[in-house]
């Protein structure tokens, strides 16, 4: 399968700052990628649609000015979370595909934890 | 609007035994994926099992294999000869259309735990 290759894997930070997630494609081509969160002990949350080349798509109650997407390159996705706080600590995961019918290949994660 | 539903947040299971999990879908669009992923302790996302909502026969993979009831919207995944190694957190999950380009929405899975 594809291989999406996601840094860092773990992060503390203290509140107030930013952290920079990268997301990388490294054997495909991903027009789109998408940004997860998850919450101990429960499910993965769509946050945001990365889309080269333009704008990002966020759901619904996801602060756009918060979390930061840019998607320079086909191969390239990174969410920065600006002013991080305590409770922006999570499991940020990021996803992509490519074609038709297929799975989606997903990062290895980012633990983040904000002090 | 998209949604799936996983109504076992927990299931304890016998080494060897076979294990159904449950996942049941809403959608209007004729044209979707359901997957299951497994998730270990360790975070990643592993990818187990596919089904086309177009797709005649039911999808299977070595010891998994998915249980697609489309009039019910049911979209179950069987595990047959559970090991020690498939505790972790399962997700059920669905795409709208076809295109890799679509988002993928989540279940609220279900921890499994196999006993010796």
């Amino acid at each position: 399968g594809a291989v999406v290759s996601q840094h860092p894997s773990r992060v503390i930070c203290k509140s107030g700052t930013s952290v920079k997630i990268e997301c990388r494609s490294l054997d495909f081509q991903a027009t789109t990628m998408f940004w997860y969160r998850q919450f101990p002990k429960q499910s993965l949350m769509l946050m945001a649609t990365s889309n080269e080349g333009s704008k990002a798509t966020y759901e619904q109650g996801v602060e756009k000015d918060k979390f930061l997407i840019n998607h320079a390159s086909l191969t390239l996705s990174t969410l920065t979370v600006t002013s991080a706080h305590p409770e922006d600590s999570s499991f940020y995961i990021c996803s992509g595909g490519v074609g038709m019918n297929t799975e989606a290949f997903f990062g290895q994660g980012t633990r983040l934890t904000v002090v | 609007a998209q949604k799936i539903t996983q109504t076992q947040p927990g299931m304890f299971v016998q080494e060897k035994e076979a294990v159904t999990l449950d996942c049941t879908y809403d959608t209007s669009d004729p044209s979707y994926g359901l997957f299951w992923y497994k998730q270990p302790s360790s975070g990643e996302m592993i990818f187990l099992i596919y089904q086309g909502s177009y797709d005649q026969q039911n999808a299977t993979e070595g010891r998994y294999s998915l249980n697609f009831q489309k009039a019910r919207k049911s979209a179950n995944l069987v595990i047959s000869a559970s090991q020690l190694g498939d505790s972790a957190m399962y997700f059920c999950a669905m795409r709208e259309g076809y295109s890799s380009a679509s988002k993928i929405i989540f279940g609220s899975g279900t921890r499994l735990s196999i006993r010796p």
